[in-house]
């Protein structure tokens, strides 16, 4: 079955400061990874998606992700954090088929402090 | 990018009452549409996927004489919560991915309903 792990609950990090927020995953098949951000009260922004090609994604909002096949990661980073940055970000996975729902980590708190 | 909207974007209800939350995807068409329901700090379950034309698939113990859903047209699915009780408070969300070629793995997201049941 298709599932992604969010190690973390809470991510702390200075303004300014490199952030990185983890996500695993396990997948039957070739892997369909996203990134989600949310801010309170809100519904879900796109940030960035594998699916092919290049192992680091460029996303928006200055953020990026790495592919790792061997270490079945798809982390999500940003060289410079900002105050606005903070959120709630969930890793997701496609399900088995084309057009099926998403599944989401568990979510990871972002807090970047000034 | 792709817009999809939800209507109401909050709701009080009593119990006992139904409540009806609507998803339209704004600037695209969606064969497919799904409904999540987030509980306070927690992730995304996903309810059920609507399919336009056709009975909605819903994922294992959701209720679908309770969470009734619609989807009339290629840009509208509707979630009636039935009978509303307390612990249906919660916050929905809907999401929908277009048609285009290209495109059809990344889902947009609606800003969410909150729903409270007194």
């Amino acid at each position: 079955a298709q599932s992604v792990a969010q190690p973390e609950d809470q991510v702390n990090v200075a303004e300014g400061n490199p952030l990185t927020v983890k996500c695993t995953y396990s997948v039957s098949g070739n892997p369909y990874l996203f990134w989600y951000v949310q801010y309170p009260n809100r519904g879900l922004q796109f940030l960035l998606k594998y699916i092919t090609g290049d192992n680091l994604v460029k996303g928006s909002y200055g953020f990026e992700a790495e592919f790792n096949k061997s270490q079945t990661s798809f982390h999500l980073k940003k060289p410079s954090a900002l105050v606005s940055d903070s959120a709630l970000y969930f890793c997701a996975v496609r399900g088995l088929r084309a057009g099926t729902a998403l599944i989401f980590g568990k979510g990871t708190t972002l807090s970047v402090s000034s | 990018g792709a817009v999809v909207s939800q209507h109401p974007s909050r709701v009080i209800c009593k119990s006992g009452t139904s409540v009806k939350i609507e998803c339209r995807s704004l600037d695209f068409q969606a064969t497919t549409m799904f409904w999540y329901r987030q509980f306070p700090k927690q992730s995304l379950m996903l309810m059920a996927t609507s399919n336009e034309g056709s009975k909605a698939t819903y994922e294992q113990g959701v209720e679908k004489d309770k969470f009734l859903i619609n989807h009339a047209s290629l840009t509208l699915s509707t979630l009636t919560v039935t009978s509303a009780h307390p612990e249906d408070s919660s916050f929905y969300i809907c999401s929908a991915h277009p048609r285009l070629a290209g495109d059809s793995d990344t889902q947009y997201f609606g800003p969410g309903t909150r729903l409270t049941v007194l």
